[in-house]
C-alpha cells in the first residue's frame, strides 16, 4: 500500500516566519506534487517534481519554493508567511512521469498564519 | 494548460437515490481521468478511473462515462448511502507532455438518511 506521510498535520506559524512541510513517500515514485486546497477552488498545484534535485511551476507558485534532494523526499517552502497561505497543503506522489499514473495523497498539513 | 470545469458544487440527494457530478475539459490531448473521493479531514482518494480509450467504467455502484468528442466526464453513484456523503473530485491529465493532474473544484455531496 502506497504511503505518503506529512510530518506536520496542524502548524500555527507568525506572518514572515520561515515555514517548512516536509513530505515522505515510501513506494520509489519518481513524481511528487504540492497541491494547496481551498473552499471553492479545489486542488490547485503549487509546484511538483519529476526527479531528485528537478522541480517545475504549477498553477501558484509565487511565495513557494520546493526541495527535492532525495527521491522519496520533497520539502514546501514558505520563506516569508503570509495570512493568504492559511490553508491545507497536500503532498502527493506519482509512479512515473508522464500521464497514466494514479496520484496518491498525504494526510494533508493545515497551516494557520496569524 | 488544461481547464477543468465541475457541477454542481454542492449535491444533495435521499439516501438509495442516484448522485451525478459533471466535468469538462478543455485540452482534447487530455487522456486519463480519475475521480477522488474526500472524506471530512482525510486525503483524497481514488475512487475510480477512466482512460480515453474507454466510455464507460463501473464498479460496484459507481460508474463513470467518458465523452472524448464533447470533453466531458461524469460520475454516477447509485443507491446512495449516507457513507457516499464527501466531497468529490474530478481531475484530467493534461495534454501532451504534460505531467500532472488538473483538479475540477470539487461537489459536496449530501447523501439524507
Amino acid at each position: 500500500d502506497v504511503k505518503v506521510t506529512q510530518s506536520s498535520r496542524y502548524l500555527v506559524k507568525r506572518t514572515g516566519e520561515k515555514v517548512f512541510l516536509e513530505c515522505v513517500q515510501d513506494m520509489d515514485h519518481e513524481n511528487m506534487f504540492w497541491y494547496r486546497q481551498d473552499p471553492g477552488l479545489g486542488l490547485r498545484l503549487i509546484y511538483f517534481s519529476y526527479d531528485v534535485k528537478m522541480k517545475e511551476k504549477g498553477d501558484i507558485p509565487e511565495g513557494y519554493s520546493v526541495s527535492r534532494e532525495k527521491k522519496e523526499r520533497f520539502s514546501l517552502i514558505l520563506e516569508s508567511a503570509s495570512t493568504n497561505q492559511t490553508s491545507m497543503y497536500l503532498c502527493a506522489s506519482s509512479q512515473f512521469r508522464g500521464s497514466r499514473n494514479t496520484i496518491y495523497f498525504g494526510e494533508g498539513s493545515w497551516l494557520t498564519v496569524v | 494548460g488544461e481547464n477543468v470545469e465541475q457541477h454542481p458544487s454542492t449535491l444533495s440527494v435521499q439516501e438509495g437515490d442516484s448522485a451525478v457530478i459533471k466535468c469538462t475539459y478543455s485540452d482534447s490531448a487530455s487522456n486519463y481521468f480519475p475521480w477522488y473521493k474526500q472524506e471530512l479531514g482525510k486525503r483524497p482518494q481514488l475512487i475510480i478511473d477512466i482512460r480515453s480509450n474507454v466510455g464507460e467504467k463501473k464498479d460496484q455502484r459507481i460508474a463513470v462515462t467518458l465523452n472524448k468528442t464533447a470533453k466531458h466526464f461524469s460520475l454516477h453513484i447509485t443507491e446512495t448511502q449516507p457513507e457516499d456523503s464527501a466531497v468529490y473530485f474530478c481531475a484530467a491529465w493534461g495534454g501532451t507532455g504534460a505531467n500532472n493532474l488538473f483538479f475540477g473544484t470539487g461537489t459536496r455531496l449530501t447523501v439524507i438518511p
